[in-house]
């Protein structure tokens, strides 16, 4: 079985200063992990994904996570927040073994403070 | 990267009517596509995997005769939300899958339904 679990439904930090959304995720086998942007009535975006190459993953805007499996974390980063950012941000794990579901955590809201 | 469209982004009915959710991949072919239901503030939940050709796979609790989901090409899956309740109000995301091998998904611009 697959879950995933994000630390902190809501962040807020300060325009440049760093942000850090937590994604812990449970699976059985090894995982593809995604990062997930939502704005207000929208469909997701992706962000980034892990597929098992690089364990530091970068993607759009910015943003990077690192698969850490002793941890069993996929955390998100973004060294200096822009106003832009502030959105709904979703980890999701799929195990490679399951292609049919994409679970996704409960996802965390970040604001950006001017 | 690969396009998926949803329509109608917005509509409302009336208590007791149906409602049909397009969902389309523009320029790739889905032969698996997910509709989820997101509550306001909430993650999304998955209720239904849309194999082409094929019955819809529902999620434990999902309604099948509420919310009938057609795969009937590998570019289209249809909702359709039978006698629609105030309820069933909420926003419908659905999305498709472009190759098997990544588990990436690309999502639709969701439809809110407001049922009156």
């Amino acid at each position: 079985a697959q879950s995933v679990t994000q630390l902190g439904s809501h962040v807020s930090v300060s325009e440049g200063a760093l942000v850090l959304l937590r994604c812990n995720y449970s699976s059985s086998v090894p995982p593809y992990l995604f990062w997930y942007v939502q704005y207000p009535n929208q469909g997701l975006q992706l962000l980034l994904k892990y597929t098992s190459a690089a364990t530091l993953v970068k993607g759009i805007n910015g943003f990077e996570a690192e698969f850490k499996k002793s941890e069993t974390s996929f955390h998100l980063t973004k060294p200096s927040a822009h106003m832009s950012d502030a959105a709904e941000y979703f980890c999701a794990v799929n195990a490679k073994t399951s292609y049919d579901k994409v679970i996704f955590g409960p996802g965390t809201s970040l604001s950006v403070i001017p | 990267g690969a396009v998926v469209s949803q329509h109608p982004s917005r509509v409302i009915c009336k208590s007791g009517t149906s409602v049909k959710i397009e969902c389309r991949s523009l320029d790739f072919q889905a032969t698996t596509m997910f509709w989820y239901r997101q509550f306001p503030k909430q993650s999304l939940m998955l209720m239904a995997t849309s194999n082409e050709g094929s019955k819809a796979t529902y999620e434990q609790g999902v309604e099948k005769d509420k919310f009938l989901i057609n795969h009937a090409s590998l570019t289209l899956s249809t909702l359709t939300v039978t006698s629609a309740h105030p309820e069933d109000s909420s926003f419908y995301i659905c999305s498709a899958r472009q190759a098997a091998n990544t588990g990436e998904l690309f999502f639709g611009e969701g439809s809110r339904l407001t049922v009156l």
